[in-house]
């Protein structure tokens, strides 16, 4: 059975500084990785779709990698602003065949600090 | 703007009640997804129709009906929930994989309160 693990289950910097947010997941068999965004109450927003034949994604100041050998996943955060506080989820597409659901980890509550 | 529409926003009802969550995408998705999310734990998958199919049931219990009438809409039926199942359900829909890799796009969400 997949199991995703983030690291670290919570994080708190101050505005402008550099973060990485790091997943890993234990079955390499993968469709895919998404990386998405929560605010407290809300839906999930998706930041980012890293095809498993892809090493990485690239939005705005957001960039994620992959390592599908290692079953690694980390989102780069650049310039970290306070509108950026959210849990940051990331979840994989890892059964085979049609439609399929997504596999979370826990999350990485993060606050940037003004 | 979400894409994806799930009405109520936000529901409470008692346990002898009967309910239904309704969701809806015009994106012309062929996938769509219930999940559930309880506080401070992430989503976990309830069901998956593929082309107005059921494909998956992870184990739900049957208090949960879901229903796909057409491609565009989803239902979840409720009957004799337990407070247990208070949480916030969470709509999703992609193409279809064999469409390629397609992310999932999310409602924001029916939270639910069982008296």
């Amino acid at each position: 059975k997949q199991e995703v693990t983030q690291i670290p289950a919570a994080l708190s910097v101050p505005e402008g500084e550099n973060l990485v947010l790091n997943c890993s997941f234990t079955d390499s068999a993968i469709y895919n990785l998404q990386w998405f965004r929560q605010d407290p109450g809300k839906g999930l927003t998706s930041l980012l779709l890293i095809q498993s034949s892809q090493r990485e994604q690239t939005s705005g100041r957001l960039n994620a990698s992959l390592d599908k050998s290692s079953g690694r996943s980390t989102l780069y955060i650049a310039a970290s602003q306070p509108g950026d506080s959210a849990t940051y989820l990331c979840a994989v597409d890892g059964r085979g065949g049609g439609a399929d659901g997504l596999t979370f980890g826990k999350g990485t509550h993060l606050i940037i600090q003004p | 703007d979400t894409e994806v529409t799930q009405t109520p926003k936000h529901l409470v009802m008692g346990m002898t009640n009967k309910k239904s969550l309704k969701c809806e995408q015009h994106m012309g998705h062929r996938a769509m997804y219930w999940y559930k999310q309880k506080a401070k734990k992430p989503p976990e998958l309830m069901f998956v129709y593929s082309y107005e199919k059921l494909s998956i049931n992870e184990s739900v219990p049957s208090r949960f009906s879901p229903e796909c009438p057409n491609s565009s809409l989803l239902n979840l039926h409720l009957h004799a929930l337990q407070p247990e199942d208070s949480a916030l359900y969470l709509c999703a829909s992609s193409q279809d994989r064999d469409r390629g890799y397609q992310p999932q796009h999310f409602g924001d969400g029916t939270r639910l309160s069982i008296l």
